[in-house]
């Protein structure tokens, strides 16, 4: 079974620009979440989808935003980028309806230019 | 706010001491808690959970135990080997939610 795909692996962006990272789950998992990384700091909750509908949201600024899809692919968008939203941006799948047990991508490591 | 406070940041011990990492957390009503790996350049892995109705867990090498009434768990590796050396984070869920509140990670290297 295919682990969480993460794309792309690597972003270059400057300030202002907007992007949009995509994830896609383990098959039969309908959970996504989505997590920043940055060193010293952990890893923040950003959001969570499940069946195609937002059940939690973390403390980031509207500037972040995503989505799911029918299939359980998920995007996460964050406009007029920041230095600061230079990050390690992880996605995690479950297959658990409690959004337990989470399996992590290899993330999308942003660097805002 | 919900909270997972993570002890120590870093951590070094010699091949075949024992380790241990602890975490506290703010929600009382927390029911699951999981310790993520996560090795230099690769993806967080979970490697061991306990729910709030055991006390300990174990799995070869690693344990994890849990004092609901301190609000604390903390996760021993015993035996460790270099390819340990990782940073562990662990986790707390939060109640009436879905998510998960990651402590700030610990970085463990274990030296031979």
């Amino acid at each position: 079974k295919a682990g969480v795909t993460q794309t792309p692996r690597y972003l270059i962006k400057t300030r202002g620009q907007q992007v949009t990272l995509s994830c896609s789950p383990i098959s039969g998992h309908r959970s996504v979440s989505w997590y920043q990384q940055t060193p010293g700091q952990g890893l923040q909750f950003l959001f969570e989808y499940f069946s195609e509908t937002q059940r939690n949201k973390g403390n980031f600024p509207g500037r972040f935003s995503g989505r799911q899809f029918s299939n359980s692919r998920s995007e996460m968008n964050v406009s007029t980028l920041e230095l600061g939203d230079s990050a390690l941006y992880l996605c995690a799948s479950s297959q658990d309806r409690e959004g337990e047990k989470l399996f992590f991508g290899s993330g999308t490591q942003l660097s805002v230019l | 706010g919900e909270n997972v406070e993570q002890h120590p940041s870093t951590l070094s011990v010699q091949e075949g001491d024992s380790a241990v990492i602890k975490c506290t957390y703010s929600d009382s009503a927390s029911n699951y808690f999981p310790w993520y790996k996560q090795e230099l350049g690769k993806r967080p892995q979970l490697i061991i959970d306990i729910r709030s109705n055991v006390g300990e867990k174990k799995d070869q090498r690693i344990a994890v135990t849990l004092n609901k009434t301190a609000k604390h768990f903390s996760l021993h590796i015993t035996e460790t080997q270099p390819e340990d050396s990782a940073v562990y984070f662990c986790a707390a869920s939060i109640t009436d939610t879905d998510k998960l509140i990651f402590g700030t990670g610990t970085r463990l290297q274990v030296f031979p």
